[in-house]
Order: structure tokens, then C-alpha cells, then sequence
């Protein structure tokens, strides 16, 4: 079963303002990532956080990571059309060289 | 990171056919990963193939269905066998760099659709 669950399932808002996605997940975990897919393709790698990591940024992407509360987020400031796609966040589990996919965002940026 | 290429991009198969994935990799990688990905829905992992091991499966995947080989450090092929309709979805091929599974890099996916 996925042990990541994401919310919204779906977001839309206007170029230019600001996107933020939850993740949520339910054991302890060695990372969180962020990936990003464009309209059924490949996964693009967005940014990794360690689970001794809280904030983490690169570029327009802004990741927050809480492990007391098993949560993390996404934002995505400033944004573009070119940013409308499925967001997942996945966990790596401590102890599993795996990755556990969250069931995703999809985001759409309206011009 | 890598390049990953994936063949074929997408097929139509009829139900009881069987297709064969193919994945190739720039660079030599210890770990690859093949996942499923079903119409509207996340990814779930069918399994993990380490060249020169026996692929490791996911609870719900068995390797009669889907027979994978890894032949060396930059290639590896999942079969999808006696297909059904319900086997219709983006099959991805991934590799985790730096010998671990942590940052995958991922193949553009081929999509599958059984009639």
C-alpha cells in the first residue's frame, strides 16, 4: 500500500501565485523527495530532504520537512504554466532501499 | 545524473500477449527499478533488479507475470506476460545513483494498452 497521502489531490491557481502541496506519511524514513510528471511521462527529481533536514530550497521550490508530525510540503513560489504537472512526494524508508510514492497532486496553472 | 531510454514508448497489445520492456542506461548502475503506474494513479513498484541477483518482487507482483532480467550494469527488460486489460498502464524503469535507491533518475515510460 502507498504510505504516502497527499493533499489536495488536485490544485489550480493563477500564474503567478503560489502552490503548496502536503504530504503525509506513516513510518519513520531515511528521506523525503519531491518528484514532478508531465502529462503521464517520466518522473523529473525535484529535491531530496534527510530526515535530519526542516527546510530545504532550490530555486522556486521551497520543501519543509516535519518528523514529529510524519508531514512535509512543497511550495512552489512564482508560479509558471510550465509548472502544471502531477507533483509525488516518496519515502525513503530506513532499513528498504526503496522508494514509497505518495498518491500525488496535480497541479494546474492557469494563465 | 543519467539518461535513461525506454523501448518501445507505447504499444497495443492484444489480451494473452506477452511484451518485453526494454531499458538502458548512460552509465553503469547497481540498482534499477521497474514501477507500475495504472491510469490516474501513482506509482507502485513491481520490483528491484540488481545485476547479477534474482529480481526482488513486491508483494503482489510475481515473476511469472512479469519476468525481469538485468544482463549487466546499464540494461534491463520486464516482460509483461499472458496480458489482460487490467494490465494496461505506464510501465517505468528507474535507476538509484550513487549505489543507493535514494535519488532515482527515471526512463520516459511506455504505455501499455491490452484490448
Amino acid at each position: 500500500s502507498q504510505q504516502g497521502e497527499e493533499d489536495p489531490q488536485a490544485l489550480s491557481i493563477q500564474e503567478g501565485e503560489n502552490a503548496t502541496m502536503n504530504c503525509s506519511y506513516k513510518t519513520s524514513i531515511n528521506n523525503l523527495q519531491w518528484y514532478r510528471q508531465n502529462s503521464g511521462r517520466g518522473l523529473v527529481h525535484l529535491i531530496l530532504i534527510r530526515s535530519n533536514e526542516r527546510e530545504k530550497h532550490s530555486g522556486r521550490l521551497r520543501v519543509t520537512l516535519d518528523t514529529s508530525k510524519k508531514s512535509s510540503s512543497l511550495l512552489i513560489t512564482a508560479s509558471r504554466a510550465a509548472d502544471t504537472a502531477s507533483y509525488f512526494c516518496a519515502t525513503g524508508n530506513q532499513g528498504a532501499q526503496k522508494l514509497v510514492f505518495g498518491q500525488g497532486t496535480r497541479l494546474t496553472i492557469n494563465p | 545524473s543519467a539518461v535513461i531510454s525506454q523501448k518501445p514508448s507505447r504499444d497495443i497489445c492484444q489480451r494473452g500477449t506477452s511484451l518485453t520492456i526494454q531499458c538502458q542506461v548512460d552509465s553503469q548502475v547497481t540498482m534499477m527499478f521497474w514501477y507500475r503506474q495504472q491510469p490516474g494513479q501513482s506509482l507502485t513498484l513491481i520490483a528491484t533488479a540488481n545485476q547479477g541477483s534474482e529480481a526482488t518482487y513486491e508483494s503482489g507482483f510475481v515473476i511469472d507475470k512479469f519476468p525481469i532480467s538485468r544482463p549487466n550494469l546499464t540494461f534491463s527488460t520486464l516482460t509483461v506476460s499472458n496480458m489482460s486489460p487490467e494490465d494496461s498502464s505506464i510501465y517505468l524503469c528507474s535507476v538509484g545513483l550513487g549505489g543507493g535507491a535514494w535519488e532515482q533518475y527515471f526512463g520516459p515510460g511506455t504505455r501499455l494498452t491490452v484490448t
